[in-house]
């Protein structure tokens, strides 16, 4: 049990269909961020919120959108994805460690998309 | 710039044999190191964490680390491997005021009966 929810846990989408990810975290936590995992490469960082604020984006393709309504939930917004895009999208939250809180980070079980 | 370097993709261990997990790391100053783990189609879940003060750390389902300064080094060890221990292990850093983790590419861990 990690606090952190997210939903779907699977998704397939044609290159044309826009959806959405959803995370939700129950810890209290007020920074969350996106990730994504692809066989054989490290974890890549693509988005961080504090405080419902946008504070990272790693260069990540516009065809990826995010929203951040409040520090509990976190999206994902998908639209004409490519097949390299295919991945485990993993959500993640912590304390804002820049304001003196925790540095750990708290993931989600993932949600696993295939793009046809 | 930090970086993570876990040299072993595979390691396959006897159930009940130790297993030392390698990680090394690339910073300047005092790192904040963390190993995660990831069993099939589930999220990372935290094992430990070293901030500073003593070297060897504690983590949950009987897994321990040692920071070593002079290597770079931040190893994971268990006495005892259980079949439930395969899984997928990740090596991460930080630093004080960044809050960005760089993690390493992970070491597959198989437990062989």
């Amino acid at each position: 049990e990690t606090g952190v929810t997210q939903t779907p846990r699977h998704l397939v989408m044609g290159m044309t269909n826009k959806k959405s990810l959803k995370c939700e975290q129950h810890l209290g936590h007020n920074a969350m961020y996106w990730y994504k995992q692809s066989a054989k490469k490290p974890l890549e960082l693509m988005f961080v919120y504090n405080f419902k604020e946008q504070t990272e984006n790693n260069s990540v393709p516009s065809r990826f959108s995010p929203e951040c309504p409040n520090s509990s939930h976190l999206f994902l917004h998908l639209h004409t994805l490519q097949p390299e895009d295919s991945a485990l999208y993993l959500c993640a939250s912590s304390q804002d460690p820049t304001g003196g809180g925790s540095y750990e980070q708290y993931f989600g079980p993932g949600t696993r998309l295939t793009v046809t | 710039a930090q970086s993570v370097t876990q040299p072993d993709i595979h390691i396959t261990v006897s159930e009940g044999a130790s297993l030392e997990l390698r990680c090394n790391y690339s910073y300047g100053a005092t790192p904040y190191l963390f190993w995660y783990v990831q069993s099939p189609g589930q999220g990372l879940q935290l094992l430990l964490k070293y901030f500073s003060g003593d070297t060897l750390v504690q983590g949950i389902k009987g897994f321990e680390a040692e920071f070593k300064r002079s290597q770079s080094s931040f190893n994971l060890r268990k006495p005892s491997v259980h079949w439930s221990d395969a899984a997928e292990y990740f090596c991460a850093v930080g630093a004080k005021g960044f809050q960005k983790l760089v993690f390493g590419t992970g070491t597959r861990l198989l437990v062989s009966p």
